[in-house]
């Protein structure tokens, strides 16, 4: 079945780093891609995603490119901040429109200063 | 944006009662809702999907007697933890998804705890 392999954490970087958070997935046919955020004590909340191959996700600094040839979706930042500091789950929408989302096992970002 | 509630945030329970959890979808219509699970330093497992009106779908191995789901209307869905045990302390969150399709928006989560 469908799956999402993310790189292990935590992931501890000091402000204005660059940050990779690398992910993966398997799965049949073009399904869509997200990152979600999730800060502490709160619920996830949509950070970016791309729906086809080669698009590119982008907000908030945050940028991923939808890769078929490799099957990722990797997480980039060119400059955190400490306000990044959160959990970042990767996740697929299969091609099936019944809208679940198959998530990774999330990767704990520490930004110090 | 959109925004979900969850209520409550917090619930401490004893062994073998059963406690209700509320997810609301406070600004839109929400034809479809989903439960997760979500353990410490683990992903999100989906429970079961709700359709407004119909009954739930439970994933493979989720017990749908012990979280029974109601969704009673577009802007509600309840997950209702039976009797419930200590094995059943985890993180529990809804997400809904109205409108345009894949956009889901997710609540702040319940933090259930049985003593």
């Amino acid at each position: 079945g469908d799956s999402v392999t993310q790189m292990e954490g935590p992931v501890t970087l000091s402000e204005e780093a660059f940050l990779t958070i690398n992910c993966t997935y398997t799965a049949t046919g073009y399904p869509s891609l997200f990152w979600y955020v999730q800060y502490p004590g709160e619920g996830l909340q949509l950070l970016l995603k791309a729906t086809k191959a080669d698009d590119k996700g982008s907000n908030k600094g945050f940028e991923a490119t939808y890769r078929k040839e490799t099957t990722s979706f990797h997480l980039e930042k060119g400059s955190v901040q400490v306000s990044d500091s959160a959990v970042y789950f990767c996740a697929l929408s299969g091609t099936s429109n019944t809208g679940k989302l198959i998530f990774g096992q999330g990767t704990t970002l520490q930004v110090k200063p | 944006g959109a925004v979900v509630s969850q209520h409550p945030s917090r619930v401490i329970c004893k062994s073998g009662t059963s406690v209700k959890i509320e997810c609301r979808s406070l600004d839109f219509q929400a034809t479809t809702m989903f439960w997760y699970r979500q353990f410490p330093k683990k992903s999100l497992m989906l429970m079961a999907t709700s359709n407004e009106g119909s009954k739930a779908t439970y994933e493979q191995g989720v017990e749908k007697d012990k979280f029974l789901i109601n969704h009673a209307s577009l802007t509600l869905s309840t997950l209702t933890v039976t009797s419930a045990h200590p094995e059943d302390s985890s993180f529990y969150i809804c997400s809904a998804r109205g409108g345009r399709a894949y956009e889901q928006y997710f609540g702040p989560g319940t933090r259930l705890t049985v003593t």
